[in-house]
């Protein structure tokens, strides 16, 4: 099973500034990896899918970028709504497996 | 509108089972890969199982693998999860999701999940 480790797995940012996120995956995943965001009471929205494409709908504030084992989720200016937990997947190898998450927080 | 309604959560026994359904509107619901993914209480998102188009192929988490079964009826345009054998450790809000456009893999819609409380 290939595991990924998220961190940081608080991030406390005020609004305007960047965010990076980290996932490292177990073993190479390729570029097959994808980012989630759930806000509280939410289920969870596709952002990221194969590592750098945005899903539909998403703001260009978000960005994706890695491949192998190292990945990462940029937001170039956060917003409000942005704040949340973000969650990787990969879709390399069965069973499919989540990252423990990366709650971005207000500081 | 893509919608996916969950229900059959609940109160249950070690040992005991339970049917998760999940009814799907707003897409030709055959054409699409399903999934189950769970949340413990306050932590992560865990992958449970999936289905393709026509329920000919499964796949689960080991953790689940022989308790479980996913399955569908497509002239009902609804996904199943029958729990079987179930721990405590599978209590958890249970989600469907709808593969994605990109791929079968990822999940690109989301019910809002049903609660799922194993305990004695």
């Amino acid at each position: 099973e290939i595991v990924l480790t998220q961190s940081p797995a608080t991030l406390s940012l005020s609004p305007g500034e960047r965010a990076t996120l980290s996932c490292r995956a177990s073993q190479s995943v390729n570029s097959y990896l994808a980012w989630y965001q759930q806000k509280p009471g939410q289920a969870p929205r596709l952002l990221v899918y194969d590592a750098s494409n945005r899903a539909t709908d998403i703001p260009a504030r978000f960005s994706g970028s890695g491949s192998g084992t190292d990945f990462t989720l940029t937001i170039s200016s956060l917003e409000p709504e942005d704040f949340a937990v973000y969650y990787c997947q990969q879709r390399s190898n069965w069973p499919l497996t989540f990252g423990g998450g990366t709650k971005v927080e207000i500081k | 509108e893509v919608q996916l309604v969950e229900s059959g959560g609940g109160l249950v026994q070690p040992g005991g089972s339970l049917r998760l359904s999940c009814a799907a509107s707003g897409f030709t619901f055959s054409g699409y890969w399903m999934h189950w993914v769970r949340q413990d209480p306050g932590k992560g998102l865990v992958w449970v199982s999936r289905i393709n188009g026509d329920g000919s192929s499964t796949s689960y988490a080991d953790s689940v693998k022989g308790r479980f079964t996913i399955s569908r009826d497509n002239a009902k345009n609804t996904l199943y999860l029958q729990m079987n054998s179930l721990r405590v450790e599978d209590t958890a809000v249970y989600y469907c999701a709808r593969a994605s456009r990109y791929s079968g893999s990822y999940s690109g819609y989301w019910g809002q999940g049903t609660l799922v409380t194993v305990s004695s």
